[in-house]
């Protein structure tokens, strides 16, 4: 398997544009992860999904910020409009799991955003 | 509110030692706990994942017990190499939350050859 799978690598864009974040998780797994990673605050979950629909969205900061899972190969995290603060590291991770309880989650590469 | 803590926060030792690192919860109602292992400018590769009702779980090299009621964790390190070089981070997963993992900060190890 390929693993999980996301793009951009990297992102550059400037303040006020619209930044999309694109993942594939590894096929088969029915549970998908956004996260993001900074200096300051570590590694905080943003949102997950279960076969595709939304569960905990707490972690989502503003608005700004939204997530697609339209099926089970795909989803994207959206930043409209990004803002600096927004420079992070995101991942995508993926896992199965029963009735909400995950097992062991898989961590794409990671796509590096910085917002000017 | 569940709180995870990692300590130390970097720690240099020379190849060949044995080394153990620390993990500390706050809410003992976890589900699993997870050890990963992130590169610089690498994504997370999980290492070890232990459920609430085991006391230890062992791969190679690595050993990770559990201590549900003292709300601690450590990953123990055998003969470490400077390939073992990383941040290693430990995450619990809680109980009625279902797939949310809530991160320490990480350890940053450095194995000097």
């Amino acid at each position: 398997d390929a693993g999980v799978i996301q793009s951009p690598r990297h992102e550059v864009t400037e303040m006020g544009q619209e930044v999309t974040l694109r993942c594939k998780p590894i096929s088969g797994h029915n549970s998908l992860f956004w996260y993001r990673q900074t200096m300051m605050r570590g590694l905080e979950l943003l949102i997950y999904f279960n076969n595709n629909v939304p569960i905990d969205d707490s972690g989502m900061p503003e608005d700004r910020f939204s997530a697609k899972m339209p099926n089970a190969s795909f989803s994207t995290l959206k930043i409209q409009p990004s803002e600096p603060r927004d420079s992070a590291v995101y991942f995508c991770a993926s896992s199965m799991g029963q009735g909400g309880y995950q097992e062991t989650q898989y961590f794409g590469p990671g796509t590096r955003l910085l917002v000017l | 509110k569940q709180e995870v803590t990692q300590i130390p926060a970097a720690l240099s030792v020379p190849e060949g030692e044995n080394l153990v690192l620390n993990c500390s919860f706050t809410d003992s109602a976890i589900y699993n706990l997870q050890w990963f292992r992130q590169d610089p400018g690498k994504g997370l590769t999980s290492l070890l994942l232990i459920q609430s009702s085991q006391r230890e779980q062992t791969s190679g090299r690595l050993n990770a017990s559990l201590d549900k009621s003292s709300g601690r964790s450590t990953l123990y390190i055998a003969a470490s190499q400077p390939g073992d070089s990383a941040t290693y981070l430990c995450a619990v997963n809680k109980h009625n939350q279902g797939g949310k993992l809530i991160f320490g900060q990480g350890t940053e190890l450095s194995v000097k050859p």
